[in-house]
């Protein structure tokens, strides 16, 4: 069984630019997250899907940030204009009753 | 509000010695725990999870947990520590059924000497 995957792995920015950050969930799995881990922090949840519907983004910064999850399977985390405090490890975790899996993440740096 | 706790940032053991790691959380009502470890440059993985049932729980390589209601902790084990669990170790709690979101702690440098 393959296991969540995420791209790009590194990504580098100036302030002000715009990136979009991709995941494919274990097959079957109905809910995905979006965690954003600073260095030397544990992961703190930006947004939840089930399905296609966005459970909790409360976490997420909407005036920069947005996720979708149009067909309920892969799930694109986009940031409009970063700044330097953006920078950091962004995982993307997928579940089915429980026990999430995570992918290896995208680590951005924002000079 | 839901919390995790580990206080130890760094712990340093020697190859072969056992190991505990603690974790303390703040929960009202019945807690569902984690661990996962994270190897450099790695997304996060399982080592064990707890739903309410035997306060012992058993994970992989060797690792196990125990949940204990009254010290509000779930410390992790593992009774003879390999160079290759150096690693961050994260303990986590969720709500369960219907919110399994995770609140993580901030994480244990574990440091294995020869």
């Amino acid at each position: 069984e393959a296991g969540v995957t995420q791209s790009p792995r590194y990504a580098v920015l100036q302030e002000g630019q715009a990136v979009s950050f991709w995941c494919d969930p274990i097959s079957g799995h109905d809910t995905l997250y979006w965690y954003q881990q600073p260095r030397d922090q544990g992961p703190q949840l930006l947004v939840y899907f089930r399905d296609e519907a966005v459970i909790d983004n409360s976490q997420l910064p909407s005036d920069r940030f947005s996720a979708v999850r149009p067909k309920g399977t892969n799930s694109t985390l986009k940031i409009q204009s970063a700044k330097q405090g953006d920078t950091a490890t962004y995982l993307c975790a997928s579940s089915r009753l429980g026990g999430q899996y995570f992918g290896p993440g995208t680590r951005l740096t924002v000079l | 509000a839901q919390s995790v706790t580990q206080p130890d940032a760094r712990v340093t053991v020697s190859e072969g010695a056992s190991l505990q790691l603690r974790c303390k959380y703040s929960y009202f009502g019945t807690p569902y725990l984690f661990w996962y470890v994270q190897y450099p440059r790695q997304g996060l993985q399982l080592l064990l999870k707890y739903y309410p049932g035997d306060p012992v729980v058993q994970g992989v390589n060797g690792f196990e947990a125990e949940f204990s209601k009254s010290n509000s902790s779930f410390h992790l084990r593992k009774a003879s520590v390999h160079w290759s669990d150096w690693a961050v170790y994260f303990c986590a709690v969720s709500m369960g059924s219907g919110s399994w979101q995770l609140i993580f702690g901030s994480g244990t440098q574990l440091t294995v000497m020869p």
